[in-house]
């Protein structure tokens, strides 16, 4: 079972800050959070990842609370192709194996 | 960066037939890859764990028999769907676990439809 919430679906206006939600309540103390997208009909596309530190990259910025119980991904200006399903995921040891396992997501929707 | 690269992109087949689908890491070594299944409108889930050099682990409620994964070298990991039927027309995506780094790189996905 996925160890994340999310809101199912946000809207944002193009060239605004997207900021999407998620919470992991249940995070074990050496679990990464990831972050993926996918837009329709395509393979998910990462976006980044992070343990405790807020992180940045070309894409987007983490923001992890302190807690790690609940982070931000932050899109500084979102474009229309920006419009995808964003996936928070924590990284699950399942026998032995790290694994990915996906939630419900959010539909994040840009709007011109 | 690190590309997986997933064949074909679409197929399409007749009920009882079976069909086979390819994901290679093109630029390095993938000791581990998954196999993920999606139905339109949900997420995506995790169908098994293919291991190079050994047998695949498969989730809950995934027939190993139905779905045949084989990883028999570190850059190629082949799931077949054995005797299809229109119950098994999905999207399936692959991904690759690149040893040494913390993230999964998805191949682009294969959409099978079983007519």
């Amino acid at each position: 079972d996925a160890k994340t919430t999310q809101p199912p679906s946000m809207d944002c206006a193009e060239g605004r800050a997207a900021n999407l939600p998620c919470n992991h309540s249940t995070i074990s103390g050496n679990e990464y959070v990831y972050w993926y997208r996918q837009i329709h009909s395509q393979g998910p596309q990462y976006i980044i990842h992070g343990l405790k530190n807020n992180e940045t990259n070309e894409m987007a910025s983490l923001i992890i609370t302190e807690d790690r119980k609940s982070s931000t991904l932050i899109l500084p200006h979102a474009t229309l192709r920006d419009t995808a399903v964003y996936y928070c995921i924590v990284r699950v040891l399942i026998q032995g194996a790290q694994k990915l396992v996906f939630g419900q997501g959010t539909r994040l929707t840009i709007n011109p | 960066g690190a590309v997986v690269s997933q064949h074909p992109s679409w197929v399409i087949c007749k009920s009882g037939t079976s069909v086979k689908i390819e994901c290679r890491s093109l630029d390095f070594q993938a000791t581990t890859m998954f196999w993920y299944r999606q139905f339109p409108k949900q997420s995506l889930m995790l169908m098994a764990t293919s291991n190079e050099g050994s047998k695949a682990t498969y989730e809950q409620g995934v027939e190993k028999d139905k779905f045949l994964i084989n990883h028999a070298s570190l850059t190629l990991s082949t799931l077949t769907v054995t005797s299809a039927h229109p119950e098994d027309s999905s999207f399936y995506i692959c991904s690759a676990h690149q040893q040494g780094y913390e993230k999964l790189f998805f191949g682009s996905g294969t959409q099978l439809s079983v007519l």
